[in-house]
This record gives structure tokens, C-alpha cells and sequence, in this order.
């Protein structure tokens, strides 16, 4: 299928690690957006992109945390010295364009356990 | 306060019966718009339907409706024909198109069909 990809699924790291996340968008999507799922919660916004420009990223929660999509398609967001309150699921959604009508579409997540 | 309310944590439903899953908003942007997604245990989040602010009908997606009430700020979503398949988390999400394109998402009904 030619949907979301995000790698790995589940990541464990110690406390004090880096990690990196990966997301593949849909080819030919414009804009691509990362959310944190706590446990029991709805998503929670982190950051977005369109093309590799960075435009909001309002909901990162520390300058522990770092994205980037240097060539406007596949995207990474990077913790540093992870602590145990970055335990979540990290989604990465894409959509065609930054429209109000236009849909995000999401990846299965990454579940990152902290511990 | 709350931009998106999900009074119902959780329900229950028998197959082949219809359920309304609640949602209220709050905003003062005129344009926004209004996204239903479904998350199975798998962790994916599915879209299912949309609502835009200056929509004069109710959206409708297969099974799914949704009861658009601008003056109630509320955006009701209503599945027909309930099936085995549909016992998922629900997530009401809003992206106000003065803010850009992030989405906020309520906290989630879990529903539940009974066979």
C-alpha cells in the first residue's frame, strides 16, 4: 500500500538516550505533521512541515525534541536524552496540501518506552 | 479550556444497531473544520468523515454521518448498522484554519458493539 510508513513500530531505550523516529509520507504530499499519544489520551500536535520548511513547532514539548525534512519527503524527529515522560506514541500524519478541507492522513505510530 | 469535548468514554452497542458519538467544540475562528477518526487496537488512526464549517449539509461517509449543530458547537458522529468491526477508539479533531494545520483532538469514546 502506498500509506504512511513509520519506523521503528516500538523503540526501548534507556534514560539518557537518543532516539530518532522515522516517517515516510504519501508520495506527492506536501505537508506532514508529528503528534504524541500519551496513554488514554488523544494526540497532542508537536510540529509541522510543508515541504521541508518547518512552520509551526509550537507543540514540541522541550529543545530536547528535533525534526527535520531536509528534502521535503521523509521526516525524523529526534529525542535527546530521553526521560521516562517521553513514553508515548509518536503518529506521523501526511496531506496533499495545507488546505482546510484537506484530510491527515496517519502512519501506525511508533511506541517509545522510556525506561 | 477544553477546544474539543468528549463527554463519553466510553459506550456500548449491539450489532446492527445505530450509535451517536458526542463532540463539542469551542472556537471563535469563522473557518474550521471538523474530522472523525477511527483508532483500533492496532493503534492506526483511520479517517472517517469530514465536516467544514461552512458546509450547509451534514457530511455523510457510508455508515457514518455526521450531525453538524454550528449554534450548539457540537458534531456529532453517527454510525448505522453497527458492526464487530467497529469497537474501536473514536476521536473528534478540529484544525482551525487561522492556526494552521495542526489538528485538536478530544480525548476519545471507546466504543463497544455486542454481538
Amino acid at each position: 500500500g502506498a500509506g504512511v510508513s513509520q519506523s521503528p513500530r516500538y523503540k526501548v531505550a534507556k534514560r539518557g538516550q537518543d532516539v530518532a523516529l522515522r516517517c515516510d509520507p504519501i508520495s506527492g504530499h506536501v505537508s506532514l505533521f508529528w503528534y504524541q499519544q500519551a496513554l488514554g489520551q488523544g494526540p497532542e500536535f508537536l510540529t509541522y512541515f510543508q515541504n521541508e520548511a518547518q512552520l509551526d513547532k509550537s507543540g514540541l514539548p522541550s529543545d530536547r525534541f528535533f525534526a527535520e525534512r531536509p528534502e521535503g519527503s521523509v521526516s525524523t524527529l529526534k529525542i535527546q536524552r530521553t526521560q521516562q515522560e517521553d513514553s508515548a506514541v509518536y503518529l506521523c500524519a501526511s496531506s496533499l496540501v495545507l488546505g482546510s478541507t484537506d484530510t491527515q492522513y496517519f502512519g501506525p505510530g511508533t511506541r517509545l518506552t522510556v525506561l | 479550556a477544553q477546544k474539543i469535548t468528549q463527554t463519553q468514554p466510553g459506550m456500548f452497542v449491539q450489532e446492527k444497531e445505530a450509535v451517536t458519538l458526542d463532540c463539542t467544540y469551542d472556537t471563535s475562528d469563522p473557518s474550521y473544520g471538523l474530522f472523525w477518526y477511527k483508532q483500533p487496537s492496532s493503534g492506526e488512526m483511520i479517517f472517517l468523515i469530514y465536516q467544514g464549517s461552512y458546509d450547509q449539509q451534514n457530511a455523510t461517509e457510508g455508515r457514518y454521518s455526521l450531525n453538524f449543530q454550528k449554534a450548539r458547537k457540537s458534531a456529532n458522529l453517527v454510525i448505522s448498522a453497527s458492526q464487530l468491526g467497529d469497537s474501536a477508539m473514536y476521536f473528534c479533531a478540529m484544525r482551525e484554519v487561522n492556526q494552521g494545520g495542526k489538528l485538536i483532538f478530544g480525548q476519545g469514546t471507546e466504543l463497544s458493539v455486542k454481538p
